[in-house]
C-alpha cells in the first residue's frame, strides 16, 4: 500500500524557535493534511492542501503541497508551550479512493 | 463548531467477546469512516461508508469487522469476536458532502482493550 515517511520522528525545541517537519512519498497524492494530536484524544485538523504548489497559513502554522504531489512540509514559527503533541501528515490519493494514508507522525516537545 | 461524538471513552473486553463502537457524526455529513491507532504507531484506515454501504475498506477490515448506521444520526463499529490485536484507540470520522475536497474530522476515540 502507499506509504509516507515523515520526518523527523521527534524533535526538542526551545520555546520560541521555529519548526519543520515534512512528509514525502513515492506515489502522488492530490490532497495533504496535517493534524494534531494530543494524548488521549483525536486527531485535529491544522490545515488542509488541495492543489500542488499551494501555500497555506493558519496563524503561525504554515504548510505547502509540493509541486510533484509527492511531498508536504508544515512549519511552525515562533513555538509555544502548547505546541507540545504528535503532529501527522496525511495524503489522500483521489483516485476513486477517500481513505487517507497517515505517516507516523513527528513528536514536539517544547523546553520553556 | 459540531463535533463528532464516540462512546464509550474506554472499553475493556475479554478475548472473543463482541464489542460495538458507537459514534455520531457531525449531522449534515454524508461520509463515514472508522480509522485505529494501535498503541505509538500510527492512524490507520479500517472503512469509509456512504449512503448505507461500505463504499471502501482495507485489509484489515476482515469479516470480524462490520459497519451500521442502524437511525439518523449513529455510526457503529462491531467487532465480532475480539483478539488481543485489536486493542487500539478507534476513531470515527465524517467529512461532508464533497469528501474528496472536505477533510476528515475525527472524534475523541474509543481506547479498546481486549484481556
Amino acid at each position: 500500500g502507499q506509504q509516507l515517511n515523515q520526518s523527523p520522528q521527534s524533535m526538542f525545541i526551545q520555546e520560541g524557535e521555529d519548526v519543520s517537519m515534512n512528509c514525502t512519498s513515492s506515489s502522488i497524492f492530490n490532497t495533504w493534511l496535517w493534524y494534531k494530536q494530543d494524548p488521549g484524544e483525536g486527531p485535529v485538523l491544522l490545515i488542509a492542501l488541495y492543489k500542488a504548489g499551494e501555500l497555506t497559513s493558519n496563524g503561525r502554522l504554515t504548510a505547502q503541497f509540493g509541486i510533484t504531489r509527492k511531498d508536504s512540509f508544515l512549519n511552525i514559527s515562533a513555538s509555544i508551550p502548547s505546541d507540545v503533541g504528535i503532529y501527522f501528515c496525511a495524503g489522500r490519493s483521489g483516485a476513486g479512493s477517500y481513505q487517507l494514508t497517515f505517516g507516523k507522525g513527528t513528536k514536539l516537545s517544547v523546553i520553556p | 463548531e459540531p463535533e463528532v461524538t464516540q462512546t464509550p471513552s474506554h472499553q475493556v473486553t475479554q478475548m472473543g467477546q463482541e464489542v460495538i463502537l458507537r459514534c455520531v457524526p457531525i449531522s449534515n455529513h454524508l461520509y463515514f469512516y472508522w480509522y485505529r491507532q494501535i498503541l505509538g504507531q500510527k492512524v490507520e484506515f479500517l472503512v469509509s461508508f456512504y449512503n448505507n454501504e461500505i463504499s471502501e475498506k482495507s485489509e484489515i477490515f476482515d469479516d470480524q469487522f462490520s459497519v451500521e448506521r442502524p437511525d439518523g444520526s449513529n455510526f457503529t463499529l462491531k467487532i465480532r469476536s475480539t483478539k488481543l490485536e485489536d486493542s487500539a484507540m478507534y476513531f470515527c470520522a465524517s467529512t461532508g458532502e464533497s469528501s474528496y475536497n472536505s477533510p476528515l474530522h475525527f472524534g475523541n476515540g474509543t481506547r479498546l482493550t481486549v484481556t
